[in-house]
C-alpha cells in the first residue's frame, strides 16, 4: 500500500532564504507526482507534476525533483517571500487513470 | 482559463440529514473524482468515476455515498444520512484527457454537520 510522508511537518524561515520541502513514497511504481499549494480554508492548486520518466521541473522560483527508484521527490523554493506561506502538499498516483495519494503536508511560514 | 467549480462553498446540515455536494468539472475533462480532507489530516480518496460508472472507490465510500453525473456538466456527490464525522472539506477534481493526466482541483464545500 502506497504511504506519502513530508517533512518537516512544518518550517518558518525568514525572507529571501531559500528552502526544501521533502517527500517520499514507499512504492516506486509511480505515474507522477504532484505538489500542491494550500492556502488556510481554501482549495489545492496545482503547482509542479513530474512524471514518472521525468527528473525535475521548474517553473518560476520553484522546482520540483523526482528520484523515483529512491521514493524521493523534493520541492525547492528560491528568494521565498511572505507570500510563500502556506502548506505544501505533495501527491502521488500509480497508475493513469487512478488516485491521488497525498502525504499530510508541510506548513510553511516565511518571516518578513 | 477553465477551472472546477463546487457548490456551495459551505453547508451547514444536521445529523441524519441528506447533502448534495455539486461540482462542476473542466468540460473537456472525463475522468472525475471526490477527496475529502478532515481538519488537520490528509487530503483523502472517496471515489472516481469514468464513463457514467464508478472505477474506483476507497473504504470510506460505504453505502450512505453516491455520485452521479445527472447531465453533461454536473458531478455531484450525495451522502444520505450525514453523521458527526462527515465533517470535513469535499474537493472535486478533474484530469486532463491526454498528455499529463494532471488532476484539477475545484475551491472545495465545507461540510459542517450539527
Amino acid at each position: 500500500k502506497q504511504e506519502v510522508t513530508q517533512i518537516p511537518a512544518a518550517l518558518s524561515v525568514p525572507e529571501g532564504e531559500n528552502l526544501v520541502l521533502n517527500c517520499s513514497f514507499t512504492d516506486s511504481a509511480i505515474y507522477n507526482l504532484q505538489w500542491f499549494r494550500q492556502d488556510p480554508g481554501k482549495g489545492l492548486t496545482s503547482l509542479l507534476l513530474i512524471q514518472s520518466s521525468q527528473r525535475e521541473q521548474t517553473s518560476g522560483r520553484l522546482n520540483a525533483s523526482l528520484d523515483k527508484s529512491s521514493g524521493r521527490s523534493t520541492l525547492y523554493i528560491a528568494a521565498s517571500q511572505p507570500g510563500d506561506s502556506a502548506t505544501y502538499l505533495c501527491a502521488v498516483k500509480s497508475t493513469v487513470g487512478g488516485k491521488l495519494i497525498f502525504g499530510q503536508g508541510t506548513e510553511l511560514s516565511v518571516k518578513p | 482559463e477553465p477551472e472546477v467549480t463546487q457548490t456551495p462553498s459551505h453547508q451547514v446540515t444536521q445529523m441524519g440529514q441528506e447533502v448534495i455536494l455539486r461540482c462542476v468539472p473542466i468540460s473537456n475533462h472525463l475522468y472525475f473524482y471526490w477527496y475529502r480532507q478532515i481538519l488537520g489530516q490528509k487530503v483523502e480518496f472517496l471515489v472516481s468515476f469514468y464513463n457514467n460508472e464508478i472505477s474506483e472507490k476507497s473504504e470510506i465510500f460505504d453505502d450512505q455515498f453516491s455520485v452521479e453525473r445527472p447531465d453533461g456538466s454536473n458531478f455531484t456527490l450525495k451522502i444520505r444520512s450525514t453523521k458527526l464525522e462527515d465533517s470535513a472539506m469535499y474537493f472535486c477534481a478533474s484530469r486532463t484527457p491526454s498528455g499529463s493526466y494532471e488532476q484539477y482541483f475545484g475551491p472545495g464545500t465545507r461540510l459542517t454537520v450539527t
